[in-house]
């Protein structure tokens, strides 16, 4: 299958400072990319929606200016946490399709974020 | 609203079989999809159904019903490395994913 690869795999960062997580498809275009959030014992929350060239659609109650998604190109999409609280400790996910329809979602390998 | 239902939590014994049900009501259906994630992973893709019937992929099989919203996960053989989160997912008329929350599966000697 395809691979998604997201950076980092973990990262501690203090209150109050700004973490970007990086995801790449390394083996294809991804036109759309999708931002997930889980809690420990819950399920994925999606986020986000981001397409290439144009402005990410947010599920409501995500704060676009916290969470800052920019999808320049068919290969990489980035999530910046600003002024990080501890509430925004979690696991997220990112996630991509090389086309709509029936094709299956390749999961980058996910982002451990603690905030101290 | 959209809605997945699965069961919170399961337990099996090594070398068993096991079927997690799954059960979804979506605006629209584009098929649903079933991953497996162990603990601090991201989900790894095991299945998808568009059609009805039975898919089979070597321990793991998958079923689907469209008539009644009903899917389930088929496991066989049970291993150790089978202990994880199972994944119901659905793909709704905008091609959006639902996610089920998942059922903890755990698998004793």
């Amino acid at each position: 299958g395809a691979v998604v690869s997201q950076h980092p795999s973990w990262v501690i960062c203090k209150s109050g400072t700004s973490v970007k997580i990086e995801c790449r498809s390394l083996d294809f275009q991804a036109t759309t990319m999708f931002w997930y959030r889980q809690f420990p014992k819950q399920s994925l929350m999606l986020m986000a929606t981001s397409n290439e060239g144009s402005k990410a659609t947010y599920e409501q109650g995500v704060e676009k200016d916290k969470f800052l998604i920019n999808h320049a190109s068919l290969t990489l999409s980035t999530l910046t946490v600003t002024s990080a609280h501890p509430e925004d400790s979690s696991f997220y996910i990112c996630s991509a399709r090389d086309g709509q329809g029936d094709t299956e979602a390749f999961f980058g390998q996910g982002t451990r974020l603690t905030v101290v | 609203g959209q809605n997945i239902d699965q069961p919170t939590e399961m337990t099996a014994t090594e070398g068993a079989i096991v079927q997690i049900n799954c059960t979804y009501q979506t605006s629209g259906f584009n098929g649903l999809f079933w991953y497996q994630q162990h603990a601090g992973e991201a989900p790894t893709f095991l299945s998808y159904n568009v059609l009805d019937g039975l898919e089979e992929k070597g321990r793991f099989s998958s079923f689907l019903s469209r008539s009644k919203g009903y899917s389930y996960l088929l496991l066989k053989e049970l291993q150790m490395k089978d202990s994880a989160s199972y994944l119901c997912a659905a793909l709704d008329s905008n091609y959006q994913l639902i996610w089920g929350a998942g059922t903890k599966l755990i698998i004793k000697p």
